[in-house]
């Protein structure tokens, strides 16, 4: 079955340390997005990835980076410079330029040690 | 800039009624699309439907549907015949076709009472 997988589903981070969640697509979709949803709110937006090779910064970009060396991958990194690192990150993936709807990961909840 | 307000920090309403969560937004962009996404206690994000500005109908995916009026910016999710299953947080959400980015409103939390 096509779908998107995020993992690990939970992560501990000590201070200082930087962390990687995973996120890999099955769906062919050109586009990726990372959001971050703090306890009783929305989402927002940190990266997203039209294509191979180039990402543009979301609403919070800083203390995180990303990379998209192959379409089924977008790898989130939150550095030891994101100081309040604790929340839930969703991974999401859709066709680029079409109003179709994301497809989301059941996400990774990522707490500090 | 596009914004998406959803005045109903939560909701309650009895098994098998219909219940309306609203959504209002603001987008100076003539092309946009909007959707309703559901998120249970377990985190994941579920698609439940989807709006074009420029559809002429209102959509419809089984017990729910989507009361578009254009003018007043308003996209409200009608869930029909309630069940304890759709407890959950409710998330609207805008595209707008020129910046290529979803933003999502701050939801609504239902509570489906037996």
């Amino acid at each position: 079955d096509g779908g998107i997988t995020q993992s690990p589903k939970y992560l501990f981070r000590k201070e200082g340390q930087n962390v990687t969640l995973s996120c890999e697509q099955n769906l062919n979709h050109d586009a990726m997005y990372w959001y971050r949803q703090d306890p009783g709110q929305g989402l927002r937006l940190i990266y997203y990835s039209q294509i191979v090779n180039d990402f543009q910064k979301g609403d919070i970009a800083e203390g995180y980076s990303v990379s998209r060396e192959k379409k089924e991958s977008f790898p989130l990194t939150v550095t030891s410079a994101q100081k309040n690192p604790t929340a839930f990150y969703l991974c999401a993936s859709s066709i680029w330029g079409s109003n179709q709807p994301q497809h989301f990961g059941d996400g990774t909840r990522l707490s500090i040690l | 800039a596009q914004k998406i307000t959803q005045t109903q920090p939560g909701m309650f309403v009895q098994e098998k009624e219909a219940v309306t969560l609203d959504c209002t937004y603001d987008t100076s962009d003539p092309s946009y699309g909007l959707f309703w996404y559901k998120q249970p206690s377990s985190g994941e994000m579920i698609f439940l439907i989807y709006q074009g500005s420029y559809d002429q109908q209102n959509a419809t995916e089984g017990r729910y549907s989507l009361n578009f009026q254009k003018a007043r910016k308003s996209a409200n999710l009608v869930i029909s015949a309630s069940q304890l299953g759709d407890s959950a947080m409710y998330f609207c959400a805008i595209l707008q076709t020129s910046y290529d980015k979803v933003i999502f409103g701050p939801g609504t939390s239902l509570s489906v009472i037996p």
